[in-house]
């Protein structure tokens, strides 16, 4: 089993759906979280952090349920410019990080 | 903003090779990470260093070493290389506390023949 799962992909959804990713996490030690967003042929930039009281930062949602080792993104009213692969990445306070395999969504007119 | 950079967008070695992927970052960072991304397998951490002159390794350092000689360089060495370290190489580098966000640069696509 794999430390970080993500849903398996692709996303396929017209302009102004609400689209919500999953991801969860197998080390107990995890001590932070973050959402992270890839283009195709770019590297991955930061998207938002995670908290356990949950974030908002416009269209997007995170939640964290650490009882649970789950994390959730939820985009609200896509964008043609939201297409991109999103990945979770969870830290442990030893420093690593690892990677979801990452979920592709298409956001189509 | 903070900027990372890597020495080559392309590369194409032979095998055998010795080959140097150079990484620079511009926010004294005291985190740096080297990481190889491939299909179906996500991104993958090679070696880390929370230091000048310190190192650990990550998931797969097999057939890689790295070098830090100064604060906003950390240097992945491919000893000889083979045909299966042909992949997309990306660096990467965060502030204090360890288990802080990261910053990636853009990325080397390395091709062994």
């Amino acid at each position: 089993r794999k430390e970080v799962e993500q849903d398996p992909g692709p996303f396929n959804v017209p302009e102004g759906a609400t689209v919500a990713f999953n991801c969860t996490y197998s080390n107990s030690a995890s001590q932070s979280f973050f959402w992270y967003r890839q283009d195709c042929r770019k590297e991955p930039k930061l998207l938002m952090s995670v908290y356990s009281s949950g974030n908002e930062d416009g269209r997007f949602t995170a939640q964290l349920n650490r009882a649970s080792q789950y994390i959730s993104l939820l985009i609200r009213d896509s964008k043609l410019s939201d297409s991109a692969t999103y990945l979770c990445v969870v830290n442990t306070n030893a420093g690593k990080s690892t990677f979801g395999d990452g979920t592709t969504l298409t956001v189509k007119p | 903003d903070v900027k990372v950079t890597q020495s080559s967008r392309y590369l194409v070695k032979r095998t055998g090779e010795k080959v140097f992927l150079e990484c620079v970052q511009d926010m004294d960072h005291e985190n740096m990470f080297w990481y190889r991304q491939d299909p179906g397998l996500g991104l993958r951490l090679i070696y880390f260093s929370y230091d000048v002159k310190m190192k650990e390794k990550g998931d797969i350092p097999e057939g890689y070493s790295v070098s830090r000689e100064k604060k906003e360089r950390f240097s992945l060495i491919l000893e000889s290389a083979s045909t299966n370290q042909t992949s997309m190489y990306l660096c990467a580098s965060g502030d204090r506390p360890r288990y802080n966000e990261q910053f990636f640069g853009p990325g080397t696509r390395l091709t062994v023949l």
